[in-house]
């Protein structure tokens, strides 16, 4: 089976712009979350879906969201750019809703915001 | 306020070796607990998962502990080999919001020969 995959790979983009990241998760699973990955927070949640729902949120503005189509593929959007959203953006996705199972990790998204 | 802590410092082992990495947590209740290794530029791997009603699960050479009581997880490489050098993140959910996977900070690990 392939894995989650996630594009584009590496991203740079000035203060003020939006940017769509794209993730598909591993055939058959339903349940796909987003993560941000920094140097000074580490990890953190930004939301999970399932169903093409969003079952929970984490801490973000509203300038983070994200959507989930039919075929369980998923986008996040940032928009309005700022400095502080340079990071590794990560996806995982789940057979199942909720992260009672191991979560697959994607080779994430590093966005630089110039 | 919620937290989970890990040891910031690096954790640094000769080969063959046990290393024990610690994870704590404050005003969590969390139906289980989950640990990650992370290579430098790579998404994270799983590597175990133990429920609130479990003292100990193990995996070939790796071993986690669970205590509620104390609000930590232990997670013990046995025979530690130079390739079990990476970052290893510890991540729980609360109760009720199983969704919401929430990581510390993580441990290097370096095992050198």
């Amino acid at each position: 089976k392939a894995g989650v995959t996630q594009t584009p790979r590496y991203l740079i983009k000035t203060r003020g712009q939006q940017v769509t990241l794209s993730c598909s998760p591993i055939s058959g699973h339903r349940s796909v979350s987003w993560y941000q990955q920094t140097p000074g927070q580490g990890l953190q949640f930004l939301f999970e879906y399932f169903s093409e729902t969003q079952r929970n949120k984490g801490n973000f503005p509203g300038r983070f969201s994200g959507r989930q189509f039919s075929n369980s593929r998923s986008e996040m959007n940032v928009s309005t750019l700022e400095l502080g959203d340079s990071a590794l953006y990560l996806c995982a996705s789940s057979p199942t809703k909720g992260t009672y199972n191991e979560q697959f990790f994607g080779p994430g998204t590093r966005l630089t915001v110039l | 306020s919620q937290k989970i802590e890990q040891n910031s410092e690096a954790l640094n082992i000769q080969e063959g070796k046990t290393a024990t990495l610690t994870c704590n947590y404050t005003n969590y209740s969390p139906a289980y607990l989950q640990w990650y290794r992370q290579d430098p530029g790579r998404g994270p791997v799983f590597l175990l998962l133990i429920r609130e009603n479990e003292k100990e699960k193990r995996k070939e050479r790796l071993k986690v502990t669970f205590d509620t009581t104390l609000k930590q997880s232990l997670f013990h490489i046995t025979a530690s080999q130079p390739a079990d050098s990476a970052t290893y993140l510890c991540a729980l959910a609360d109760t009720g919001t199983a969704s919401k996977l929430t990581f510390g900070t993580g441990t290097r690990l370096q095992v050198t020969l």
